[in-house]
This record gives C-alpha cells, structure tokens and sequence, in this order.
C-alpha cells in the first residue's frame, strides 16, 4: 500500500493568515492526489482534485500543487468557515489511502 | 446534482454481518466508480472498496475476505455487506462515488454503525 504522511497533525491559525500543508507519499504517485475538508460532524467533501485542479464551487483561497511524493495545499487569506479536518488522498492505484489528517483550528 | 443516502441498522452484534444500502438520486448508476469508506470514532478514513455498474470491484486487501459490494441498477442503489464483525468494525460508513479525477466526487452523509452485543 502507498503510506500518505501530512504535517502537521494539528495547527492553529488566525483569519486572513496563510496556511500551508504538507502531504507526503511513500513512492511516486504523479500528480495523483486528491485533497479533502471534513467539518465536524460532516462528510468529506472535496476540495482539489489532481494535485491541482479545483472542482467548481471551491473557493479560489484554496489551492494544491506538488508532484512525484511532495504535495502542498495551501489557503490563502483563512476564513472562520475553514475550520475543519483536512486530508490529502492518493489516486494513484489501489487501495486507496488517505493521509491521518491535519486538524485546522482558527486562534 | 447526485446525492447519496446511506441507510441500515445501527447496530450489529459481533460476528454478524453489517449491512449497508446506499442510494443515488439526481444522476446515473453508470456515472461513477460506487465506493465505500469508513471512519472509527475520532480517527481517519479508510477505504474498503468500489464496484463499477458493469460488475467489477476492487477491495482493500485488508477487508477482502469479508467484504462484498453489489450494485441493484434497477432501484440506483448499491450495497455493502461486511461479515464477521468485530468491535474494531465500529465507525460511520460512507457511500461515495468516484469521478473521472479520480476523485470522491460526491458523499453520502455517513452513517454509524457500532458492533456490541
């Protein structure tokens, strides 16, 4: 199976701050690799999809890059709304795995 | 706009089979790869499994000897029936579905399941 590692685990950040976070995989997955916000009490819902691309609808804060193992999401200017679990997940072949996820806490 | 509603008991006695239907309004049963995820109370998410409408699955190994996935075209649902189950099977199980991404495009809203006798 491909190991996705995200850092941190956890971070607390202020509106309008930017935050970064990191997902790493085990072995080379492209640019297979999808990113997910989870609010409490809620489903997943997805965020980016291909490293990259943003589905309609997803605000243009929120951005991916990275490519082979290093992926980065990004929220430029935080909003109290994004508070929130964040998981990155790979696509690249089965099973599927998604990273142990980064908790999102606004100061 | 596809929507998704998982439905089944809330709770299963150990060594039972859990069984979950998950049913799909506002698009097409060909449109994704049918998907279900899981995630233990306070934990993370892990994958079980897809099937395609054409017949074809995928499991996670680690579920593989207890897992089966079905899909019903005639009524838009698809089905999870997971056996022999334990304490560690506790979680809220999600229907999803995977795009062309490939991506868990569309969720269901979960629904918890606890195994104790």
């Amino acid at each position: 199976d491909i190991q996705m590692t995200q850092s941190p685990s956890s971070l607390s950040a202020s509106v309008g701050d930017r935050v970064t976070i990191t997902c790493r995989a085990s072995q080379s997955i492209s640019t297979s690799l999808n990113w997910y916000q989870q609010k409490p009490g809620k489903a997943p819902n997805l965020l980016i999809y291909a490293a990259s691309s943003l589905p309609s609808g997803v605000p243009s804060r929120f951005s991916g890059s990275g490519s082979g193992t290093d992926f980065t999401l990004t929220i430029s200017g935080l909003q109290y709304e994004d508070l929130a679990t964040y998981y990155c997940q790979q696509s690249y072949t089965t099973p599927r795995t998604f990273g142990q996820g980064t908790k999102l806490g606004i100061k | 706009q596809v929507k998704l509603q998982e439905s089944g008991p809330g709770l299963v006695k150990p060594s039972e089979t859990l069984s979950l239907t998950c049913t799909v309004s506002g698009g097409s049963i060909s449109d994704y790869y049918w998907t279900w995820i899981r995630q233990p109370p306070g934990k993370g998410l892990e994958w079980i499994g897809f099937m395609y409408y054409s017949g074809s699955t995928n499991y996670n190994p680690s579920l593989e000897s207890r897992v089966t996935i079905s899909v019903d075209t005639s009524k838009n649902q698809f089905s999870l029936k997971l056996n022999s189950v334990t304490a560690a099977d506790t979680a809220v199980y999600y229907c999803a579905g995977e795009g062309s991404g490939p991506s868990f495009d569309c969720w269901g809203q979960g629904t918890l399941v606890t195994v104790s006798s």
